[in-house]
């Protein structure tokens, strides 16, 4: 079946350092990939997304590339703010939307 | 702001009893969607309902039921209910295209207690 993989948290870093968070897919077809962001006491916002094979996403600053390749949708941003503490996750959506796990990102001023 | 109301924000109940929690999409928005967050489950797909029917199915126990009426908020149903089904549930709503994006609630936080 359909399912995603992201890598566990928590991710801690310094603020201005790079951030990758890894994410991989098992789908049939092609579905379109997601990011959404969850910050405390609220619901899932989308970051960004890509439909099709080669695909960049990107907002905020933040950018993943649809690999179709290596089945994979990585979150990277090349300097992080405090503000970016928050739970990423990761989504697929064929017939009906699929989230990873999540994974905590905390940056430290 | 998202667009989407969820009501009650909080909810504390004790085991086997009953509780509906409501959701108002946002204006235009056709699909429903219900999840839920919990620590050690992560978000959980629960049901999809697109236009007043039932259009997916996920994780969701026999105890839990859902509908959308017709003016498109929908209603989840929680029955019967255990300790284990203390979680945050969220609904999320979308125009209905797949490569739309799903809009969330801030969600209901359930205590059975």
């Amino acid at each position: 079946g359909n399912s995603v993989t992201q890598m566990e948290g928590p991710v801690t870093l310094s603020e201005e350092a790079f951030l990758t968070i890894n994410c991989t897919y098992t789908a049939t077809g092609y579905p379109s990939l997601f990011w959404y962001v969850q910050y405390p006491g609220e619901g899932l916002q989308l970051l960004l997304k890509a439909t099709k094979a080669d695909d960049k996403g990107s907002n905020k600053g933040f950018e993943a590339t649809y690999r179709k390749e290596t089945t994979s949708f990585h979150l990277e941003k090349g300097s992080v703010q405090v503000s970016d503490s928050a739970v990423y996750f990761c989504a697929l959506n064929t017939d009906k939307l699929i989230f990873g796990t999540g994974t905590r990102l905390q940056v430290f001023p | 702001d998202s667009g989407v109301t969820q009501t009650p924000k909080h909810l504390i109940t004790a085991t086997g009893q009953r509780v509906t929690l409501r959701c108002s999409p946002r204006s235009g928005d056709l699909s429903v969607y219900w999840y839920q967050q919990s620590l050690d489950q992560g978000l959980q797909f629960l049901i999809q309902y697109y236009n007043g029917e039932e259009r997916a199915k996920g994780n969701i126990l026999e105890r839990f039921s859902a509908q959308q009426f017709p003016d498109l908020h929908s209603e989840l149903n929680l029955s019967s209910l255990e300790l284990g089904d203390s979680a945050l549930y969220f609904c999320a709503t979308s125009e209905g295209d797949l490569n739309s994006p799903l809009h969330f609630g801030n969600g209901t936080r359930l205590t059975v207690t």
